[in-house]
């Protein structure tokens, strides 16, 4: 009963590199979600999904890119990076109601 | 922003005592949740109340919903060390893309 997986679970970045984080379901959720967490910010959703092949902005999408190729997967992208996108991120999925979340991946952009 | 507030922001009760949060939101409502993050993981979905609801219960949750004063709140009865966490309220104001968190409450549950 895997629910959601992220991986890396933590990454260093130098400021200008890029990298992908991947989110896998197997809940067969059509709902897919990326958040970031910041102090004192609570979760804040970069970038949505409703369904394989479709992608929608949230409230701070830029600086990211998203793909949703297959109904599992979510793909969150940092073409480059900045010390702004230092943050806790949280992949997300639903099927109806309440959200399952992945247990987060640890960005670090220095 | 229409990110809703939780208060109070920190909240230390000993154990066995309930522990109650409180969440306002902004928008109309379809729904609204309530989410458990232990430190350094990710946040676990405890209950979800809808608009034409007031009250729901699950174990020793208690979530009540005012739409009239756009409030709820959650009670923890009998806490235990155990639900060391912090809290969040989620409201979903139109379809499943549609929901906003809230800063969260830290509780602390002193054994």
């Amino acid at each position: 009963n895997a629910g959601v997986t992220q991986t890396p679970k933590f990454r260093v970045l130098k400021t200008g590199q890029s990298m992908t984080l991947l989110c896998a379901q197997d809940m067969n959720h059509e709902y897919m979600y990326w958040y970031r967490q910041d102090p004192g910010m609570g979760l804040r959703l970069i970038h949505y999904s409703v369904g394989e092949g479709t992608t929608a902005k949230g409230e701070v999408p830029d600086g990211y890119n998203v793909s949703r190729l297959k109904k599992q997967n979510f793909l969150l992208g940092l073409e480059s990076a900045a010390p702004s996108q230092t943050s806790v991120y949280f992949c997300a999925s639903s099927l109806s109601g309440g959200y399952t979340f992945g247990s987060g991946t640890r960005l670090t952009i220095v | 922003s229409q990110q809703g507030e939780e208060d109070p922001q920190a909240l230390s009760i000993q154990e066995g005592e309930n522990a109650t949060m409180n969440c306002s939101y902004k928008t109309s409502i379809n729904n609204l949740q309530w989410y458990r993050q232990n430190s350094g993981r990710g946040l676990v979905h405890l209950i979800l109340i809808r608009s034409n609801e007031r009250e729901k219960h699950s174990g020793r949750l208690r979530v009540t919903l005012d739409t009239s004063k756009k409030s709820s709140s959650l009670l923890i009865t009998a806490s235990r060390a155990a639900d060391t966490a912090s809290y969040f309220c989620a409201e979903n104001s139109g379809g499943y893309q549609k929901v906003t968190f809230g800063t969260g409450t830290k509780l602390q549950v002193i054994p």
